[in-house]
């Protein structure tokens, strides 16, 4: 199985700030990862897809890069909405693994 | 409208049944591929198996293969998940989600049926 590890686990940041997420496969995963938000109580929602394409309706702030096995969300600058937590997932092969998630808050 | 709704989660025993359904609509069902996702309480996302629009092919979790069972009705716009041995590990809340086509990300949601295993 693919492993899928997220860094940092947590982070707290001010609004404004440009807020970095990685995510990093065990295998070559080529482009095939996406990206998920979550907040409490919610179904998690599609941000970014194949690595670095926005999803439509998705804010331009956030945006996506990598392929191979390294991979990165950016939010250019931060909102208060945006506190949630962020899910990277392969779709390279079976079975799909998550990430562990990355806790966003706002300080 | 565009959206799916899950439903028939609840508390059952260990070693027993339950099957979660998922109905959509605002989009045409057959042509997209299924899954369905969970998430124990507290903790982050599991994918555990995934339906083509034929129902010619499936695929599983290791975690649930051989007790779980996903198909799919297009004539009544659904998707089901059979579970059967439940295990107390298997508590969490279900979704059932939209497989984009191309990338095989998931782009639609339901909103999640929680299933309880306990005696």
């Amino acid at each position: 199985d693919i492993q899928m590890t997220q860094s940092p686990s947590s982070v707290s940041a001010s609004v404004g700030d440009r807020v970095t997420i990685t995510c990093r496969a065990s295998q070559v995963i080529s482009t095939w990862l996406a990206w998920y938000q979550q907040k409490p109580g919610k179904a998690p929602k599609l941000l970014i897809y194949a690595a670095s394409s926005l999803e439509s309706g998705v804010p331009s702030r956030f945006s996506g890069g990598g392929s191979g096995t390294d991979f990165s969300l950016t939010i250019s600058s931060l909102q208060p909405e945006d506190v949630a937590t962020y899910y990277c997932q392969q779709a390279n092969s079976f079975p799909y693994t998550f990430g562990q998630g990355t806790k966003l808050e706002i300080k | 409208q565009v959206q799916l709704v899950d439903s028939g989660g609840g508390l059952v025993k260990p070693g027993g049944s339950l099957r979660l359904s998922c109905v959509v609509s605002g989009f045409t069902f057959s042509d997209y591929y299924m899954s369905w996702i969970r998430q124990a309480p507290g903790k982050g996302l599991e994918w555990l198996s995934y339906i083509s629009t034929s129902s010619d092919y499936t695929n599983y979790a290791d975690s649930v293969k051989g007790r779980f069972t996903i198909s799919r009705d297009n004539d009544r716009n659904s998707l089901y998940l059979q579970m059967n041995n439940l295990r107390v590990e298997d508590t969490a809340i279900y979704y059932c989600a939209r497989v984009a086509v191309g990338d095989d990300a998931f782009d639609l949601w339901g909103q999640g049926t929680m299933v309880t295993v306990s005696s």
